[in-house]
């Protein structure tokens, strides 16, 4: 089955670390860029950055550039969202996606179920 | 940073047709994809390219895309089409690519 599996729920203080993973499978993981999709419950999409895994490349969207670290490993077909330090603003579902198309194309075919990160003191 | 504007709202009977625009500075120059999501769920692709439909999506739901409007139609509505609805174009140098989501209820 292709799908992308997200790991599972958090709960954290401000100023914590955490790293979030999304595994792919069922396709090559390293033949697709990944992004990540913010949700705060009750509002609309957000995106935050994509990823190659196969050129090891990044690209974030400015509302999160300095924030956030986007990365992925392709020999365990996973892809990570990672924050040094977080506040209770970052609060929100967190969605991996699989982007295909190409150039100024790209769209999102597949998503993960979505992890919920609760960053209170 | 482009800027889409979607409806808050659509409510309609079912069988009805509900047609959710997607507004944007000449979007009929850009490619747009849709999205539904229902509450609890991970977003699903309903219609890339303006208007391809990904095997599994019902006929019923269509798109199109000119001028400062594009547009996902969903014909003959059902209880089960109630989801948010959100547009998407592409862009890496942008902080939005989504419109802010429209509610579609099925009365």
């Amino acid at each position: 089955e292709v799908q992308l599996v997200q790991s599972g729920t958090e709960v954290k203080k401000p100023g914590e670390s955490l790293k979030i993973s999304c595994q792919g499978s069922g396709y090559t993981f390293s033949n697709y860029w990944v992004a990540w999709v913010r949700q705060v419950p009750g509002r609309g999409l957000e995106w935050m950055g994509i990823t190659s895994p196969q050129k090891s490349e990044t690209r974030y969207s400015p509302s999160f550039q300095g924030q956030v670290t986007i990365s992925a490993d392709r020999s365990i077909s996973t892809a990570y969202l990672q924050w040094s330090r977080l506040q209770a603003s970052d609060t929100a579902f967190y969605f991996c996606a699989r982007s295909d198309g190409l150039g100024n194309s790209r769209y999102f075919d597949l998503w993960g179920r979505g992890t919920l990160v609760t960053v209170s003191s | 940073s482009y800027v889409l504007t979607q409806p808050p709202s659509v409510s309609l009977a079912p069988g009805q047709t509900a047609t959710i625009t997607c507004g944007g500075d000449d979007i009929g120059s850009k490619t747009v994809h849709w999205y539904q999501q229902k509450p609890g769920q991970a977003p699903v692709l309903v219609i890339y390219y303006d208007s391809d439909r990904p095997s599994g999506v019902p006929e019923r739901f269509s798109g199109s895309n000119s001028g400062d409007t594009a547009a996902l139609t969903i014909s003959a509505v059902e209880a089960g089409d109630e989801a948010d609805y959100y547009c998407q174009v592409w862009s890496s140098d942008s902080a939005r690519i989504f419109g802010g989501g429209t509610k579609l209820t099925v009365l």
